[in-house]
C-alpha cells in the first residue's frame, strides 16, 4: 500500500464548478500536511500547509480528518488557471522527509 | 533571492557515464533533498541533508552519491548512468526547526535522458 494515495484522475470540470479531492495517508502518526500545486513541466510549489481544524485561502478550503487519516482539498469557483496537478504531501512522525502522493490532475474547461 | 537554482536544465548522458547535477539555494535553509519524479509515481526522495556534512539516504538512494560541505549548494552525483535513471530530477530547501519540516522550495528541475 503507498504511503500517501491520491486518484490520479483526470477531472474534467467547467469554469465555475466546484471540485473536491481527497487524500489517504498510512502513517497515523504523521504531523504535517500540505497540499501543492504542479503546473505541466513545472517544479512542484506550496498551495496550502492543512491544519487539524480545517483551513482556507480564498476559494481554496483545505481540512484534515486524522481519524480516518485522509486530507481534502476542496476548489470553489473553479477558473481556467487552476488546471493542474496536485499533489498531497505528508511527513511522517520521527522522519525529517517529506511524502508525495502521485498527483490529482485537474482540467478546468470554458 | 534566486531561491533554489538546478543546472543543467536538460542532460542526455550515454549508458555507463558519470555526471553531477548542481543545486544550490540563497535561503540559508539548512534541509536540503534530491528527488526524481516519474510518470504515476510521484516524488520520490533519493538524498537529504540537514545541515553542512550531514547526510542521509531516502527512498530510492541506488546508483547516486551527494555531499554537503557548504550550506548553499547539495550536488547529486549519479556513478554509473543507467536507463532507469532517465528522469525528472528537483533539488528542494526548506527551514527546519527540530523535526518538524516547513514548506519545501523547489527548483526548476533537470530533465535527464540516459540511452
Amino acid at each position: 500500500r503507498k504511503e500517501v494515495e491520491q486518484d490520479p484522475g483526470p477531472f474534467n470540470v467547467p469554469e465555475g464548478a466546484t471540485v473536491a479531492f481527497n487524500c489517504t495517508y498510512s502513517n497515523s502518526a504523521s504531523q504535517s500536511f500540505f497540499w501543492y500545486r504542479q503546473d505541466c513541466r513545472k517544479e512542484p510549489k506550496l498551495l496550502m500547509s492543512v491544519y487539524s481544524s480545517g483551513n482556507e485561502d480564498g476559494r481554496f478550503t483545505a481540512q484534515l480528518n486524522r481519524a480516518s487519516q485522509y486530507i481534502s482539498l476542496l476548489i470553489r469557483d473553479s477558473k481556467l488557471s487552476d488546471s493542474a496537478t496536485y499533489l498531497c504531501v505528508v511527513n511522517p512522525t520521527g522522519r525529517r522527509a517529506l511524502t508525495f502522493g502521485s498527483g490529482t490532475r485537474l482540467q478546468v474547461q470554458p | 533571492n534566486a531561491g533554489v537554482t538546478q543546472t543543467p536544465k536538460f542532460q542526455v548522458l550515454k549508458t555507463g557515464q558519470s555526471m553531477t547535477l548542481q543545486c544550490a539555494q540563497d535561503m540559508n535553509h539548512e534541509y536540503m533533498s534530491w528527488y526524481r519524479q516519474d510518470p504515476g509515481m510521484g516524488l520520490r526522495l533519493i538524498h537529504y541533508s540537514v545541515g553542512a556534512g550531514i547526510t542521509d539516504q531516502g527512498e530510492v538512494p541506488n546508483g547516486y552519491n551527494v555531499s554537503r560541505s557548504t550550506t548553499e549548494d547539495f550536488p547529486l552525483r549519479l556513478l554509473s548512468a543507467a536507463p532507469s535513471q532517465t528522469s525528472v530530477y528537483f533539488c528542494a530547501s526548506s527551514f527546519q526547526p527540530g523535526q518538524t519540516l516547513y514548506e519545501q522550495y523547489f527548483g526548476p528541475g533537470t530533465r535527464l535522458t540516459v540511452t
